[in-house]
């Protein structure tokens, strides 16, 4: 079964904060990928970051770091200095590629900053 | 400016029509997406496409029917069968199979 799991249903913070946003995976494919979007209130969904299976690097992109651990099935979204601007509820997915195609998503993580 | 365009922003229907949702790209991407979104959940596949007159049921697809007639439209019509309709609608497409998707605006349904 593949499923994508992130437990935080919102997380509240103060600006300046860095927050982290929890996502766990389930797949049996040896081959998959990993997303994060984001969905601000005007509803459009707003890719963030792809991410394979062979490719276990952290990456940074400005405030924001993710950290993809295969052996807990992890693919952790941090945001460094969080600002008003980054709330949004932000959603993790999983493709296989075997499947090629569908997007499974987390039910998302409401993040609300506050200033 | 390329990207993706849904229509209407938000749709009213009464109980029993049938409507359709618009989806457009200029993104010259060959697959293209549609998900439900209900209210505190994740997104739902309903159907997709990977290339012109070729598509395939996603988790949710019963009640709903699409058609592929053009690289980059893929309407969504959404029929008196689907039970409980009221929902946000996004369309997505990518480059190819597997790539990353990028999502439209969305479209409200609500069902009076």
């Amino acid at each position: 079964a593949q499923k994508v799991t992130q437990a935080q249903t919102e997380i509240s913070v103060v600006e300046k904060e860095d927050v982290t946003l929890d996502c766990v995976y389930e797949t049996r494919d040896t081959t998959y990928y990993l997303f994060w979007y984001k969905q601000p209130p005007s509803g459009e969904l707003v890719f963030l970051i792809r991410r394979n299976s062979f490719d276990e690097q952290n990456e940074i992109s400005g405030r924001y770091s993710w950290n993809f651990q295969k052996s807990t099935s992890s693919f952790n979204f941090t945001i460094t200095a969080s600002q008003v601007v980054d709330s949004a509820v932000y959603f993790c997915a999983l493709m296989q590629r075997q499947a090629g195609t569908a997007l499974i998503f987390g039910k998302g993580t409401t993040l609300s900053v506050s200033s | 400016d390329g990207g993706i365009t849904q229509s209407p922003k938000y749709l009213f229907r009464k109980e029993g029509q049938n409507v359709t949702l618009s989806c457009e790209q200029n993104l010259n991407h060959d697959a293209m997406y549609w998900y439900r979104q209900d209210p505190g959940q994740g997104l739902r596949l309903i159907y997709y496409s990977q290339i012109v007159n070729d598509f395939q049921k996603g988790d949710i697809a019963e009640g709903y029917s699409v058609s592929r007639e053009k690289k980059e439209s893929f309407p969504l019509t959404v029929t008196s069968a689907q039970k409980n309709p009221t929902a946000f609608y996004l369309c997505a497409s990518s480059i190819a199979r597997g790539d990353e998707q990028f999502f439209g605006p969305g479209t409200r349904l609500t069902v009076l």
